[in-house]
């Protein structure tokens, strides 16, 4: 069963940073890309950021190239969203996401975690 | 960047009712389109991807058409466990969603 479990999420302040865990199970982990789409309170979602399996193509968002950082270790099956110089707007629920198909990125997302919740505030 | 615009944000219909949503693209994506339902608290849920197959598991009530920039999501008999929201998605270049669009009870 495929299982991907978020984890990091908390309160942080302005200009603060975050790391981000994605803990994946029950697929072979380096064959599927993966992102973080994240979810504003109340509002609609959000792609963040995405890698490939292999880990050597990674993609961000406008909103937020140059401040996030994807990375991953198949070895760990665990991947991370690295987030610096966070913002009141970078509130969200963060959800990992499984690619649908295995190859080269762009997929459809066929499993997602539960998400973990990151509120920027003073 | 390509964009994607859900019609209506909100449905209000009844069990029964067979609803639609449309999902308009700045441009062409092809056939790379997929809808999730959402429920409140819950993660996104895969229905339907490359803009018309089903995904295993959810139920037959469930369609998607389209190609190009214009795509829809029809649910042929709304039941009471479908009343979420609804997300387009392209994947064509990147990744983008529309706004989505809440089914509520009328």
């Amino acid at each position: 069963e495929v299982q991907l479990l978020e984890s990091g999420g908390g309160l942080v302040q302005p200009g603060g940073s975050l790391r981000l865990s994605c803990a994946a199970s029950g697929y072979t982990l380096s064959a599927y890309g993966v992102s973080w789409v994240r979810q504003a309170p109340g509002k609609g979602l959000e792609w963040v950021s995405g890698i490939s399996g292999s880990g050597s193509n990674t993609y961000y968002a406008d909103s937020v190239r140059g401040r996030f950082t994807i990375s991953r270790d198949n070895y760990k099956n665990t991947l991370w969203l690295q987030m610096h110089s966070l913002s009141a707007e970078d509130t969200a629920v963060y959800y990992c996401a499984k690619d649908g198909e295995s190859g080269t990125s762009p997929y459809y997302f066929d499993f997602w975690g539960q998400g973990t919740l990151v509120t920027v505030s003073s | 960047d390509i964009q994607l615009t859900q019609s209506p944000s909100t449905l209000s219909a009844s069990v029964g009712d067979r609803v639609t949503i449309t999902c308009r693209a700045s441009q062409s994506v092809n056939t790379w389109l997929a809808w999730y339902q959402q429920k409140p608290g819950k993660a996104p849920k895969l229905l339907i991807y490359k803009a018309s197959t089903l995904e295993g598991g959810v139920p037959s009530r469930f369609s998607g058409s389209g190609s190009g920039t214009e795509f829809s999501l029809t649910i042929s008999s709304l039941q009471p466990d479908d009343f979420a929201t609804y997300y387009c998605q392209q994947y064509n270049s990147y990744w983008t969603f529309g706004q989505g669009t809440k089914v509520e009870i009328k």
